[in-house]
């Protein structure tokens, strides 16, 4: 089993939908949480970190289940700027805090 | 600009080769990574290098040789490489290395793209 799971998608969304991402994660070690995105040919971006009451950064909303081992992503009101490949990132105590990538989930926003 | 700088951004290079990568950030950072992101594959960490010091190696080839001169400087040299090497290699720096909440995000150069005939 993958250390840090993703729905690799395609996601295909509207503009102004809503999309959620779920991601999987198998350590229960992991200590740290992110989500960072990738647009096409480019670099990895951190796009937030993940807080176990969970976060909010204008449309992005974060969640942690620790019980469950899963982190998720909701986008409201898609952008076609949002069009990118979210990355599930997760550190563990007892790995000297590195982190993990999942595979990343594809998402397009259609006009 | 990110603040960390990969070059060359592409290298096309014989199996026979022998070449570099370098990177150099600019934010102060005490650690440093190289990645590889192959097609269709998550990020794959090879190196890391906290204040100089070699702390990871996750069972890299010995074709690949990082070199960490100092803190804002990172290589990756590159020998006797095969066509399955061709890949996106990614440098990044974090504040510190497992040292904390928020200390290891990761800042990332845009990369060097491999291409090995």
């Amino acid at each position: 089993r993958k250390e840090v799971e993703q729905d690799p998608g395609p996601f295909n969304v509207p503009e102004g939908a809503t999309v959620a991402f779920n991601c999987t994660y198998s350590n229960s070690a992991s200590q740290s949480f992110f989500w960072y995105r990738q647009d096409c040919r480019k670099e990895p971006k951190l796009l937030m970190s993940v807080y176990s009451s969970g976060n909010e950064d204008g449309r992005f909303t974060a969640q942690l289940n620790r019980a469950s081992q899963y982190i998720s992503l909701l986008i409201r009101d898609s952008k076609l700027s949002d069009s990118a490949t979210y990355l599930c990132v997760v550190s563990r105590w007892d790995a000297g805090n590195m982190l993990t990538f999942g595979g990343g989930t594809r998402l397009m926003v259609k006009p | 600009e990110t603040g960390v700088t990969q070059t060359p951004r592409h290298l096309v290079m014989g199996m026979t080769n022998k070449k570099s990568l370098k990177c150099e950030q600019h934010l102060g950072h005490n650690a440093m990574y190289w990645y590889k992101q192959s097609a269709k594959k998550p990020l794959e960490l090879m190196f890391v290098y906290s204040l100089e010091e070699r702390v990871e190696n996750n069972s890299v080839p010995s074709r690949f040789s990082p070199e960490c001169p100092n803190s804002s400087h990172l290589f990756l040299h590159l020998h006797t490489l095969q066509p399955e090497d061709s890949a996106l290699y990614l440098c990044a720096s974090s504040q510190d290395q497992g040292l904390g909440s928020g200390a290891n995000v990761l800042t990332f150069g845009a990369g060097s793209r491999l291409t090995v005939l």
